[in-house]
């Protein structure tokens, strides 16, 4: 099965700074890749997601690189907020598959 | 804005006692997960269900888990006898087609004691 690595566990910036979040992954037939951002006491919420025909994708403050070739995707938070302290995981999954394979978790935090 | 819900949010049971974990999906959804979070670990996947039968599940979804959509708007799962080792959160989702975006409830922590 899949097996996603995700880097930092921990990450702290200064707040305006940016935040860069690693994640590998093991199968080449995954196509499907989520950031989630769990806030504490909360579910994981979906903030951004890359597809393995696209090389990036931006939404305002965030956006996310892939690489296919080296099976590493990464996270990238630029003008980061205090707001944006929250555990990130990163996800695959391969597109016969029914499940989201989870990376172990970046806990950032923003200093004011 | 449509969202998962689950309940209840805090569930505390004797070890050997059955739980029912509930999940009210998103109305339009196709697809229901059940996950856990033990604390301070990654969310694993327990079991995906779709068309009304378990369409992949993990090796942590043994013969003590079940799921089931009773009224076709409940998704629950249920851990017959519970371990101390299932102490965790458990998180129910829900998406439209298999790769797209997965709505997560806020989760239920189930604590055995």
């Amino acid at each position: 099965g899949e097996n996603v690595e995700q880097h930092p566990s921990t990450l702290s910036v200064q707040e305006g700074d940016s935040a860069v979040i690693k994640c590998t992954y093991s199968d080449s037939a995954s196509n499907y890749f989520p950031w989630y951002k769990q806030e504490l006491g909360k579910g994981p919420q979906l903030i951004i997601d890359i597809r393995s025909n696209v090389g990036e994708k931006k939404d305002q403050r965030i956006a996310v690189t892939l690489n296919k070739t080296a099976k590493h995707f990464s996270l990238h938070i630029t003008e980061t907020q205090p707001e944006d302290s929250a555990v990130y995981f990163c996800a695959a999954i391969e597109n016969t598959g029914n499940q989201f394979y989870f990376g172990t978790g970046t806990s950032l935090t923003v200093i004011p | 804005e449509p969202e998962v819900t689950q309940t209840p949010s805090h569930q505390v049971t004797q070890m050997g006692q059955e739980v029912i974990l509930r999940c009210v999906p998103i109305s339009n959804h196709l697809y229901f997960y059940w996950y856990r979070q033990i604390l301070g670990q990654k969310v694993e996947f327990l079991v995906s269900f779709y068309n009304n039968e378990i369409s992949e599940k993990s090796e942590i979804f043994d013969d003590q888990f079940s799921v089931e959509r009773p009224d076709g708007s409940n998704f629950t799962l249920k851990i017959r006898s519970t371990k101390l080792e299932d102490s965790a959160m458990y998180f129910c989702a829900s998406s439209v087609i298999r790769e797209a975006e997965a709505f997560f409830g806020q989760g239920t922590r189930l604590t055995v004691v």
